[in-house]
């Protein structure tokens, strides 16, 4: 049974920082990884999609790498700005269905 | 121009009672899904759904049962609601490709009295 687990769970970090986020997964017969926020009482926003086959994304000042053999992902924030404050979700799909087995998240914080 | 929509956005009911949440996407996908994320803020799948196969989570109990009318739509119903069922319920959907992404809904926030 696929298990992710999300490091750390929750990041305070100054505004301009750059941060890693991580995420391992027990399974790594995966089709895809994809990472997610979530800002407090809102929905999910997702952010990077990586397929199996791929290494990394990156989408403005996120990067988000891929290590399949060793379970691993990161997502990479650059320059990180108070709008960054969230959840930040990842999950991977596998199996039947296409299901998507989430990790319990990052609670990051950005401060001016 | 929403992707995937949900009502009601927030439900308040008392125990015993039975309800339901809609669900609705305008993307085309062909496969639709719903998860649960409880107070610790956990994301767990329910159900996996498309116009083939119900998959469903060992660990739902079946008073949760979904129901489609047509592709675009999953409707999830809730019979003799219980203290426990108390959670944000996100309704998701994909192409069947098992490479597709998932895009969520905005969560229906469930509370049981």
């Amino acid at each position: 049974k696929q298990e992710v687990t999300q490091i750390p769970a929750a990041l305070s970090v100054p505004e301009g920082e750059n941060l890693v986020l991580n995420c391992s997964f027990t399974d790594s017969a995966i089709y895809n990884l994809q990472w997610f926020r979530q800002d407090p009482g809102k929905g999910l926003t997702s952010l990077l999609l990586i397929q199996s086959s791929q290494r990394e994304q990156t989408s403005g000042r996120l990067n988000a790498s891929l290590d399949k053999s060793s379970g691993r992902s990161t997502l990479y924030i650059a320059a990180s700005q108070p709008g960054d404050s969230a959840t930040y979700l990842c999950a991977v799909k596998d199996g039947a269905g296409n299901m998507l087995t989430f990790g319990g998240g990052t609670r990051l914080m950005v401060k001016p | 121009d929403t992707a995937v929509s949900q009502t009601p956005k927030y439900l308040v009911t008392q125990m015993g009672n039975d309800k339901s949440i809609k669900c609705e996407q305008n993307l085309g996908h062909d496969t639709m899904y719903w998860y649960k994320q409880d107070s610790k803020k956990f994301l767990k799948i329910m159900f996996s759904y498309n116009n083939k196969e119900l998959i469903i989570n060992e660990t739902v109990p079946n008073r949760f049962s979904p129901k489609s009318p047509d592709k675009a739509h999953l409707n999830l119903h809730i019979n003799s609601l219980e203290l426990g069922d108390s959670a944000v319920y996100f309704c998701a959907s994909s192409h069947a490709s098992g490479i597709a992404e998932q895009f969520f809904g905005p969560g229906t926030r469930l509370t049981v009295l």
